[in-house]
Parts: C-alpha cells; sequence; structure tokens
C-alpha cells in the first residue's frame, strides 16, 4: 500500500486558482469513487472539506471544487484566499476496507 | 455535535508498547454507521491511516504495521484505543484519532496527541 502521489507545494496570488493532483493506482483511486480532500492549516488537525470525488460538506465554500480521472484526483481551490494557505491532503479507500492518505502539498498564497 | 480528543503519554521508550485513549463525545460511539480511526503524522510529513474499529468489534489496519497495531473499543466508556507495540524514533508522530463515515472519509478529528519515542 503506497502513499498517493501529491506535488510537494503549489502557490497562487490571491483570487487566482491552483489545482493540487493526486495520483494513485487501478488498486485504489482508479477503482474506488471514495477519494476524500482534507485542509490542515499549520499546528491544526486536518478538516474534511471533499468526499465521495466531489461532494463538499455543508459549510465548505464552493471555491473548493473536485474532480477524478482514472487514478489522478484533482482539487481546485479558485479565489484564493489568505487563509486557504495551508497543508492538503487526498485521501483514498483502497479495498479490504483500508485507506490511503496522498503525501500532502503545501499551498502557499503570495 | 461530536467530538473527539486524545490521551496518553507523550513519551514511550525504545521497544515499549504506546498506548492512546480516544474518548467520543456527543453521541454514543455505537450510534449511526461509523468505523473509528488512528491516523498519525510524523513531524513534518504526511498522513498516514493506521486502523479502524468498527462498533461491532471489527477491525482492520494498515498492512505495513499490522503486525504490531491493535485497536480496541470500550462501549462503556464511549472510547477506542491505540495500542502500537515494539515503537522505535520512526513512531514518533503526532496521532490523530478520527470518525471514518458513510461516505468513506474522515470527518471528524481529535486534535492529536504529540509522542514521541525516545530513551
Amino acid at each position: 500500500q503506497s502513499a498517493l502521489t501529491q506535488p510537494p507545494s503549489a502557490s497562487g496570488s490571491p483570487g487566482q486558482s491552483v489545482t493540487i493532483s493526486c495520483t494513485g493506482s487501478a488498486s485504489d483511486i482508479g477503482t474506488y469513487t471514495r477519494v476524500s480532500w482534507y485542509q490542515q492549516p499549520p499546528g491544526k488537525a486536518p478538516t474534511l472539506i471533499i468526499y465521495d470525488v466531489v461532494k463538499r460538506p455543508s459549510g465548505v465554500p464552493d471555491r473548493f471544487s473536485a474532480s477524478k480521472s482514472g487514478n489522478t484526483a484533482s482539487l481546485t481551490v479558485s479565489g484564493l484566499q489568505a487563509e486557504d494557505e495551508a497543508d492538503y491532503y487526498c485521501a483514498s479507500y483502497a479495498g479490504s476496507n483500508t485507506y490511503v492518505f496522498g503525501t500532502g502539498t503545501k499551498v502557499s498564497v503570495l | 455535535q461530536v467530538q473527539l480528543q486524545e490521551s496518553g503519554p507523550g513519551l514511550v521508550k525504545p521497544s515499549q508498547a504506546l498506548s492512546l485513549t480516544c474518548t467520543v463525545s456527543g453521541d454514543p460511539i455505537t450510534s449511526g454507521d461509523y468505523y473509528w480511526s488512528w491516523i498519525r503524522q510524523p513531524p513534518g510529513k504526511g498522513l498516514e491511516w493506521l486502523g479502524n474499529i468498527y462498533h461491532r468489534g471489527s477491525t482492520s489496519y494498515n498492512p505495513s504495521l499490522k503486525s504490531r497495531v491493535s485497536i480496541s473499543m470500550d462501549t462503556s466508556k464511549n472510547e477506542f484505543s491505540l495500542k502500537l507495540s515494539s515503537v522505535t524514533a520512526a513512531d514518533t508522530a503526532v496521532y490523530f484519532c478520527a470518525r471514518l463515515g458513510g461516505m468513506l472519509a474522515f470527518d471528524k478529528w481529535g486534535q492529536g496527541a504529540p509522542v514521541t519515542v525516545s530513551s
């Protein structure tokens, strides 16, 4: 069970968009639609921002959107705001009641 | 509003066992179709799923740690626990407990408990 691959960093100016990729395999993202994304501000616990590939929990702004194609999932943050500066992690169901996280991406707002 | 809180020793000696407890408040741990999970984060690194327990007692573990990890539940205290045996410095991390919802996403998290493995 290998970690999903994310770029180490991404950045954008306020108001711009940033997209983060999350690459897995046919054993996880490629087979299951149970992909989720988490936001982790520095020194804090992660919070769920996307589940079931594209769905947002109540209270999560629609500036956060996501998709999946093949073995790769993506998260887009539109209209970047200073408060979006955080680490972002993807996760996927990997079969047999197991889960795998991505390597994490640090998003900076320039 | 469900809340989770980790507790346990912040320092463990190498080769010993790490034990942490997650106390759930706001809802019985047996209600709903939830799994209860442990996730860790070494300093400066990413998240690693350790395992789940269902209130009916079934468990599942990360294959890379399966021989060392054990998760149990005490429904009378509304808590679940992690035991990681034979720890080394590589097990130094912040340990989070979390709720895995029906959508198979971790929708509630504790604040995290830092654990250092050192003699």
